[in-house]
């Protein structure tokens, strides 16, 4: 089976880190580009983050430039988000996706004192 | 960077009607662009690829059409199960930008 796992999300306060996993399983990894993509409550849909599948080419939204690093592990078919001066604007649900298709079922960050 | 504003953001329909979503972008982006499903609670299910291509195992009363700037998604009969929050997404170019959202409800 096709599958998304991300873990990694939690209570961190504003100016705090935070790294997020995406272990995927049932493909191969190693072919595909992967994304970060998250949802503020209540809110839309927000491209996050996109790596391409040998880590060549990696790019961001404005929003996140400059604090996140989106990453890739082939060899443990994982995909990481670290996520550095996080603000409150930062809470969300975040999900990883393989292109268009496959989507994780997402790990909520809430970035609060 | 591409913008894509969705149209109506709400709108209630009853089972059996058929229900147009539209998707118009800034700047053409061919056909390169995918709409998707999400239900409260749910992540997002792809139903629609490059415009106008059915997901495999999406119903047939889903369609899509368009390129260039302007883009439909057709749900022919709505069905109690299609009642959910519908986004259109560009693969055109990065940022890859989400439309706004429509949230189809109950009337």
């Amino acid at each position: 089976e096709v599958q998304l796992v991300e873990s990694g999300g939690g209570l961190v306060k504003p100016g705090g880190s935070l790294r997020l996993s995406c272990a995927a399983s049932g493909f191969t990894f190693s072919s595909y580009s992967m994304n970060w993509v998250r949802q503020a409550p209540g809110k839309g849909l927000e491209w996050v983050s996109s790596i391409s599948s040998s880590s060549s080419y990696i790019y961001y939204a404005d929003s996140v430039k400059g604090r996140f690093t989106i990453s890739r592990d082939n060899a443990k078919n994982s995909l990481y988000l670290q996520m550095n001066s996080l603000r409150a604007e930062d809470t969300a649900v975040y999900y990883c996706a393989r292109g268009i298709d496959i989507w994780g079922q997402g790990t909520m960050v809430t970035v609060s004192s | 960077a591409i913008q894509l504003t969705q149209s109506p953001s709400s709108l209630s329909a009853s089972v059996g009607d058929r229900v147009t979503i539209t998707c118009r972008a800034s700047q053409g982006i061919s056909s390169a662009l995918a709409w998707y499903q999400q239900k409260p609670g749910k992540a997002p299910k792809l139903l629609i690829y490059d415009a106008s291509s059915l997901e495999s195992g999406v119903p047939s009363r889903f369609s899509g059409s368009g390129s260039g700037t302007d883009f439909t998604l057709t749900i022919s009969s709505l069905q109690p199960e299609d009642f959910a929050t519908y986004y259109c997404q560009q693969f055109n170019s990065y940022p890859r930008a989400f439309g706004g959202g429509t949230k189809v409800e109950i009337k």
